[in-house]
Order: C-alpha cells, then structure tokens, then sequence
C-alpha cells in the first residue's frame, strides 16, 4: 500500500535554530512530491519536487527530492517564530496526492 | 477571491442527522480533491474528480458519503447519518492537469457531530 511518512512527528526549537523536516515513501508510479504549510486551516503550498538532486531555495527555505532514497527534506535555516506551524509533505501518483502525517514545528522566541 | 471556497466554515450536527458541504474550486481547474483531517493527522484522502467523473475512492468513504461534481464546477459532499468519529476538518482542493499537480486549498468545513 502507498504511504507517506514524516519525521520527527514534533520538534521544539529555539529562534535562529536551523531545522531538517524529513518526507519518504512508498509510492508506485510517483509523479511529484509537495511541500506544504498549515498553520490554521488551508495548507499553502511551499515546493513541488519532480527530479532529484535539484534543490529547491525560496528565502529561508529549501527542500531537495533524492528519488533513489525515496525522500525528500526541508531546510529551514535561522528559524523565526512564525515557522510554527505543520509542515505537510504529499506525494502524487498517477491517480492521487496522498500525505504524511505532518511535522509541527514550534519555534520559541 | 477567487481561490477555493468551502461552506460552511462549521457545522454542528447532531448523531445521525444528514450533512452536506460545498467547495468552489479555482474555475479553470479540473482536479478536485476531498480530504478529511482530524487532530494531529494529516489530511486522509477521500475521494477526487476530474471534471465530472468520479476517479478514485477511498475505503474511508463508506456507503454514508456521498460526493458529487454534477456539471464539473462545484462539488458536494454528504455524510449521512452522521457518527461522531465523522467529526473532523473536511478540506477541498483543486488543481489543473496535467502537468501542474500543486493543490490549492480552501479553508475548510470544521464538522462537530454531538
């Protein structure tokens, strides 16, 4: 069966704090994996990842594919309070966009 | 505004009552997508439509839910006889194909089933 798992489920870190979120699966014929933040309620879309080893860069962060590992990460560099939220990875096959369970991350002033 | 929309905001029901929520998507897409997310979970996939058709359905949805995408513009969805593990935040997306997969959320129908 396809899944999508996320780790650390949480992470407490202090500002300045630079983090690694972490995404593998098990997904047959994937098509793209996506990063997404959820602090409320709408997820809003960070990154789509389609080729391995082209790192993606919007300011602070940054999220690369490695397709042989099946995984991906996202880096977030020098971590300001309004990083907390969920972070939400989804992979998309031919059919469907399926996601992890989300790592909330909380960062203390 | 012209992302997706999703109504209600809430809806509190009572065990065994029938619910029914809507979703606008973005006009020019033709993906839509249903999920359900409760507490500390991400969102579990329900069901999706490209245009009308109905593609793929997950075994969470028992025969209770039913959704629907009549004209391929707005979609539906509709719990029957409500439970009270049916209690979650019910999210719609859209995307356009084939190529562009990024998902566009709406808000959300935070359902409560006393």
């Amino acid at each position: 069966e396809d899944k999508v798992v996320q780790s650390p489920l949480s992470l407490v870190v202090h500002e300045g704090d630079t983090v690694t979120l972490n995404c593998s699966y098990e997904v047959t014929n994937f098509r793209s994996l996506l990063w997404y933040k959820q602090e409320k309620k709408a997820p809003t879309f960070l990154f789509m990842l389609t080729s391995s080893g082209i790192e993606k860069k919007s300011g602070r962060l940054s999220s690369i594919l490695d397709k042989k590992e099946l995984s991906s990460i996202l880096n977030i560099t020098a971590t300001q309070t309004g990083d907390s939220a969920i972070y939400l990875c989804a992979v998309g096959d031919n059919n469907d966009m399926r996601f992890g369970a989300g790592t909330r991350l909380t960062v203390k002033p | 505004d012209t992302g997706v929309s999703q109504n209600p905001r809430h809806k509190i029901t009572k065990r065994g009552q029938n619910v029914t929520f809507r979703c606008d998507p973005i006009s020019e897409h033709n993906r839509l997508y249903w999920y359900r997310q409760t507490l500390g979970q991400g969102p579990e996939f329900l069901t999706y439509f490209q245009n009308e058709a109905q593609l793929e359905k997950s075994r969470l949805l028992s025969d209770r839910f039913s959704a629907e995408r009549p004209k391929g513009s707005f979609s539906t969805l509709e719990i029957q006889r409500t439970e009270q593990g049916d209690s979650a935040m019910y999210l719609c997306a859209s995307s356009s194909t084939p190529v562009n997969e990024k998902l566009f959320f709406g808000s959300g129908t935070q359902l409560s089933v006393l």
